[in-house]
């Protein structure tokens, strides 16, 4: 069965610190790996975009990497900041199906105290 | 400014009522998706159209019903028969197929009194 799963579900750390989240998956054949930031009551906004051949990509304080032969993604932010206190959405793209195999974990949330 | 927009942010209903959600993009993106949201749970897909004129039940359809009449717009209508519809509704919209990135709009919070 296709399924995403982060780790932890939430995350509590003061500001200035770094924090790294886990995405484990297991939907094939892969296509593309998205994390997304959602504030709460907003939607969410993309980050990163990762496909097979790519092991790093950073945006900013945020950098995502993946490995495909593991099927493991993290996201590891970089000097929190109070800003960062959101949801994060990893999401996996597969091929195939008539839904084109999009799987959504629940994200985790992060909270980013003074 | 390009971009999705969802109306209204927040809608209340009473039972036994449809309500319509709002969906427009500006992005000239072909395929648009609508999303439930539920407290600790994963994004769920109702409704989704790859190109005008045409549109897909997702993995929780019943209760929904979705019209792509313009490019631009793909409105959600909740209906009577959604048992449980309080919940935030999502909107995106994509360039092409499922492995293109997708755009968010800002989200529909409903809520059934």
């Amino acid at each position: 069965k296709n399924q995403v799963e982060q780790s932890p579900q939430s995350l509590i750390i003061l500001e200035g610190k770094n924090c790294t989240l886990q995405c484990n998956y297991t939907v094939s054949p892969f296509s593309n790996l998205r994390w997304y930031k959602q504030d709460t009551g907003r939607g969410p906004v993309s980050l990163t975009i990762m496909t097979f051949s790519e092991n790093t990509k950073s945006n900013g304080r945020y950098t995502a990497t993946l490995d495909a032969d593991t099927k493991q993604s993290s996201l590891h932010i970089t000097a929190s900041q109070l800003s960062d206190s959101a949801s994060y959405i990893c999401v996996v793209s597969g091929y195939g199906g008539s839904q084109g195999n999009l799987i959504f974990g629940k994200g985790t949330k992060l909270s980013v105290k003074p | 400014d390009g971009g999705i927009t969802q109306s209204p942010k927040y809608l209340f209903r009473k039972e036994g009522q449809n309500v319509t959600l709002s969906c427009e993009q500006n992005l000239n993106h072909d395929a648009m998706y609508w999303y439930r949201q539920d407290p600790g749970q994963g994004l769920r897909l109702i409704y989704y159209s790859q190109i005008v004129n045409d549109f897909q039940k997702g993995d929780i359809a019943e209760g929904y019903s979705v019209s792509r009449e313009k490019k631009e717009s793909f409105p959600l209508t909740v209906t009577s028969a959604q048992k449980n519809p309080t919940a935030f509704y999502l909107c995106a919209s994509s360039p092409g197929p499922w492995v293109n990135e997708q755009f968010f709009g800002p989200g529909t919070r409903l809520t059934v009194l």
